[in-house]
């Protein structure tokens, strides 16, 4: 498909262990999010790629939280020792470049819960 | 520090009626301005976007907004609301490169039939 892909669709695990979510970017689209919305809440940024640079990692809530991407493609977002603070939606979205105005695109979203 | 603040969490209106989303933000330069809309099981979609050009800004599904710099504000609306805008609406502000975008928290829209 054309758009930004995501998987698992929902994720359940158990406290402390660890989980990863994948994200498929839309082909040639060199920024890459991952946003994380709690239940009731807004959209709160984690990490942002962008080309080969560099990642912006200011906004992972702690070291257990980690996320690579493959040159401009696929990401991954890693969560160890999973708590139950970790539940919520991930989400993933890419756009055209990294440039204020251009318009992202977002994936369908992983819906973790930990127990 | 630059931040969005969307007021009123949830609102409900008639079908047919105004909708109105109120969306204001801080920003020290000037900001892109975005609003997204999330249907119910779906991801979130762009509806429209200021990037500096006119300042009434039109989208999909009949709504538009109107960056007003002396307000600090962005509102969404849309003249007759329609059983299918009911929807999570998010505005965002963009104020340079990739990692300077915040979201609100959200508003969620509900249509009475």
């Amino acid at each position: 498909g054309a758009g930004v892909s995501q998987s698992p669709s929902n994720k359940v695990t158990e406290k402390g262990k660890d989980v990863e979510l994948r994200c498929d970017p839309i082909s040639g689209h060199t920024a890459l999010y991952w946003y994380r919305q709690r239940l009731g809440q807004g959209l709160e940024f984690l990490i942002y790629f962008q080309g080969n640079s560099a990642p912006d990692k200011s906004g992972l809530p702690s070291d257990r939280f980690s996320a690579e991407r493959t040159g401009e493609s696929v990401s991954t977002l890693t969560i160890q020792r999973t708590q139950q603070e970790d539940s919520a939606v991930y989400l993933c979205a890419s756009s055209l470049s990294f440039r204020g105005q251009e318009t992202q695109y977002f994936g369908p979203g992983t819906r973790l819960l930990v127990l | 520090a630059q931040s969005v603040t969307q007021l009123g969490s949830h609102v409900s209106v008639s079908e047919g009626a105004l909708v109105l989303l109120r969306c204001n933000y801080s920003s020290s330069v000037p900001p892109y301005l975005f609003w997204y809309v999330q249907y119910p099981n779906q991801g979130l979609q762009l509806l429209l976007k200021y990037t500096s050009a006119a300042t009434l800004v039109k989208g999909i599904n009949g709504f538009e907004a109107e960056f007003k710099k002396s307000e600090t504000s962005f509102h969404l609306t849309k003249p007759s609301a329609h059983m299918s805008d009911a929807a999570e609406y998010f505005c965002a502000v963009s104020v340079g490169t990739g990692n300077q975008f915040y979201f609100g928290t959200g508003t969620s829209l509900t249509v009475i039939p």
